[in-house]
Formats: structure tokens, sequence, C-alpha cells
């Protein structure tokens, strides 16, 4: 079945730095989603990306779904200390299934 | 707004013995789900349910393991003998599924720690 892999898997930054994750899948997806999952709770859905080449914004959060549709990243200006968590990407796991497969995720520290 | 909910946050249990976790998915959806997360470790998916049946289900869902919606809101995992590496963090979640349930989003409940002795 399709894996997503996400690099890097930790990532610590200063505040005020930017911040980027990456999801890649070795076959085409018909959509992509991003979760976040703050330390200690439940993933929350962000975003879904399901057009080739596709941007979104979500105030500091840029959502991109690339050209060929193998390929997501997310990227956060300025970062906060409220941004702190694991960011997941998930895609289907086949083309005509009902699950959704987690990518391993990023894990964001950010020190003031 | 509506919310996924699980009982009990936490579930000690002896090796061996079975479990049942519970969750009230959102009313209005129509998937549902059952997640496990080892403690710092990925997000697996365990099993999808629609139209009171099993939709698909993953290597990890194994004979131990069943699930059920006894009622019209409850639905239900079971792991019938409980193994040390069982322990981790279990979500369920729920999805409306109306716009292709792999383009739905999936809300998660705040899961149920499970842990064996």
């Amino acid at each position: 079945g399709q894996q997503v892999m996400q690099i890097p898997q930790y990532q610590h930054v200063q505040e005020g730095e930017d911040f980027t994750t990456y999801c890649n899948s070795s076959t085409t997806l018909s959509n992509i989603q991003w979760y976040k999952q703050r330390p200690g709770g439940h993933p929350v859905f962000l975003i879904q990306l399901v057009k080739s080449g596709e941007v979104k914004k979500q105030k500091r959060l840029t959502f991109q779904f690339g050209e060929a549709k193998k390929n997501s990243s997310l990227h956060i200006t300025a970062t906060q200390t409220t941004d702190v968590g694991t960011y997941f990407c998930a895609g289907p796991g086949n083309q005509a299934g009902t699950a959704l497969i987690f990518g391993k995720g990023t894990t964001l520290s950010v020190s003031s | 707004e509506p919310e996924v909910t699980q009982t009990p946050s936490h579930q000690v249990t002896q090796m061996g013995q079975e479990v049942i976790l519970r969750c009230v998915p959102i009313s209005n959806h129509l998937y549902f789900y059952w997640y496990r997360q080892i403690l710092g470790q990925k997000v697996e998916f365990l099993v999808s349910f629609y139209n009171n049946e099993i939709s698909e289900k993953s290597e990890i869902f194994d004979d131990q393991f069943s699930v059920e919606r006894p009622d019209g809101s409850n639905f239900t995992l079971k792991i019938r003998s409980t193994k040390l590496e069982d322990s981790a963090m279990y979500f369920c979640a729920s999805s409306e599924g109306r716009s292709g349930v792999a383009r739905s989003p999936l809300h998660f409940g705040n899961g149920t720690r499970l842990t064996v002795t």
C-alpha cells in the first residue's frame, strides 16, 4: 500500500525563524491532508490539498501540493511557541480504500 | 462544535485480559476509524468501518481485534487477549465521507491510553 515519507523527523527553531516539513509519496496521491498534534493531544485537521500545484495559506502556514501530486510541504513563517507540536501529512492508502495513512510526522520545538 | 468522545481516558490491564475501548463518533458522520499511536511514534491505521461493517483493515488488525457498533451511537474496539506490545494510545476518529471518504477530514477523539502490564 501507499506510504508517505516525512522529513525531517525533528526540527528545533528559535522563535521567529521559519520552519518547513516535507512529505513524499512513491505514488500519485488523489489528495493530501495535514494534521497537527500538540504534545499530549490528538491529531487535529489543518487542511486538505487536492489539485496539482495547489497552494493554500492559513495565516503564517503555507501548504503546497506538488505538480505531480507526489509531494507536499508545510511552511510556517516566523514561528511562535504556539506552533509547537507534531505535524503529520496523510494520504489515501489506495485509490479505492477508506484508510488515511499518516506519515511519521515532524516534531517542531520552538525556543523563545 | 460536535466532537468525538472516547472512554476511558486511561485503561490499565494485565496481559491476556480482554479490553473494550469505547467511542461516540460525531452523530452525522458515516465513517469510523481506529488508529493507534505508540508513544512518540506515528499514527497507525487499524480499521475503518462503514455501514455496520469493516471497510478496510491493516495488518496490525489481526484476529485479536474486533470492532462493533452495538447501537446507534457507540463504536467499540475490543482486544481479546492483550499483549505488552498493545500498550499505546488508541484514537477513534470519524468523518462525514460525503465528498469521497478519503477526501473527508478525520475528527479524532482525545484517545484512550492503554497500558498492558
